[in-house]
C-alpha cells in the first residue's frame, strides 16, 4: 500500500517550453501533496504544499507563476514548469500524505528528472 | 522557520561496524522526526520515524533517539551491511502550520566497506 507514482520519469525539453509533471497516489487518498526539487548531491528542497481544491502554498523564493501547481482531486497533483530554462534542470519529487494514515507520514514518488536544453 | 542541520556529510564504516548520524533542529515545537534512505536516482524511503513523546525507537538494526531539550536526534545503524550504503536524510515537521510539511537536513552519504 501507500504507493505514489509520477509521470513522466524523465523529460528533455527545449528552453522556453513548458513541462507538466503528474503525481498520483495509487491506493490512497491524499488531501495534501508536496513538491520537492533536488539538485545533484543535494538535499530535498520543499517547493510547495498542494492541497486538494485550494491554492498551493509556496515556500519562500519559489516563483508561483513559474511553477504552477494544480491539485484537482484527492489522488492527483500536477506541477507545470513554465518557460523552462537550463537552470530548472533538476530532479523533481512529489510526496503525499495518506488521509487515512498517520497524519505526518509522507510517501514519495519515484521522481521526474528534467533536463532543459 | 525550521532549520535542520545534519552531520557528518559523509561517513565510511567497515561492514559490521555501527554508524551514527546526527541532526539538530531549531523549532522547539517540532514533533515528528523521520529518517529517509535514498539510493542513487531513486525515491527517498522512510526507514524509521519518531514522535516527540518518545525518546527512543528501535526497528531491528536501526534505532533513533530524540533529545527534545537539546533539540537533537540521531540515527543508529548497527551491524552495517554493504546494502546500507546510501544517502540518509533526517527531517523535522515544524508545527507552525497544519500541513505537516517536512524540512530536510543536508544528507549523509554512508559507505559501508565490505
Amino acid at each position: 500500500g501507500a504507493v505514489v507514482s509520477q509521470h513522466p520519469s524523465w523529460v528533455i525539453c527545449k528552453s522556453g517550453t513548458s513541462v507538466k509533471i503528474e503525481c498520483r497516489s495509487l491506493d490512497f487518498q491524499a488531501t495534501t501533496m508536496f513538491w520537492y526539487r533536488q539538485f545533484p548531491k543535494q538535499s530535498l528542497m520543499l517547493m510547495a504544499t498542494s492541497n486538494e481544491g485550494s491554492k498551493a502554498t509556496y515556500e519562500q523564493g519559489v516563483e508561483k507563476d513559474k511553477f504552477l501547481i494544480n491539485h484537482a482531486s484527492l489522488t492527483l497533483s500536477t506541477l507545470t514548469v513554465t518557460s523552462a530554462h537550463p537552470e530548472d534542470s533538476s530532479f523533481y519529487i512529489c510526496s503525499a500524505r495518506d488521509l487515512a494514515g498517520a497524519e505526518e507520514t509522507q510517501y514519495f514518488g519515484p521522481g521526474t528528472r528534467l533536463l532543459v536544453l | 522557520g525550521e532549520n535542520v542541520e545534519q552531520h557528518p556529510s559523509t561517513l565510511s564504516v567497515q561492514e559490521g561496524d555501527s554508524a551514527v548520524i546526527k541532526c539538530t533542529y531549531s523549532d522547539s515545537a517540532s514533533n515528528y522526526f523521520p529518517w529517509y534512505k535514498q539510493e542513487l536516482g531513486k525515491r527517498p524511503q522512510l526507514i524509521i520515524d519518531i514522535r516527540s513523546n518518545v525518546g527512543e525507537k528501535k526497528d531491528q538494526r536501526i534505532a533513533v533517539t530524540l533529545n527534545k531539550t537539546a533539540k537533537h536526534f540521531s540515527l543508529h545503524i548497527t551491524e552495517t551491511q554493504p546494502e546500507d550504503s546510501a544517502v540518509y536524510f533526517c527531517a523535522a515537521t515544524p508545527r507552525m502550520d497544519s500541513s505537516y510539511k517536512l524540512i530536510f537536513g543536508s544528507g549523509t552519504r554512508l559507505l559501508v566497506r565490505p
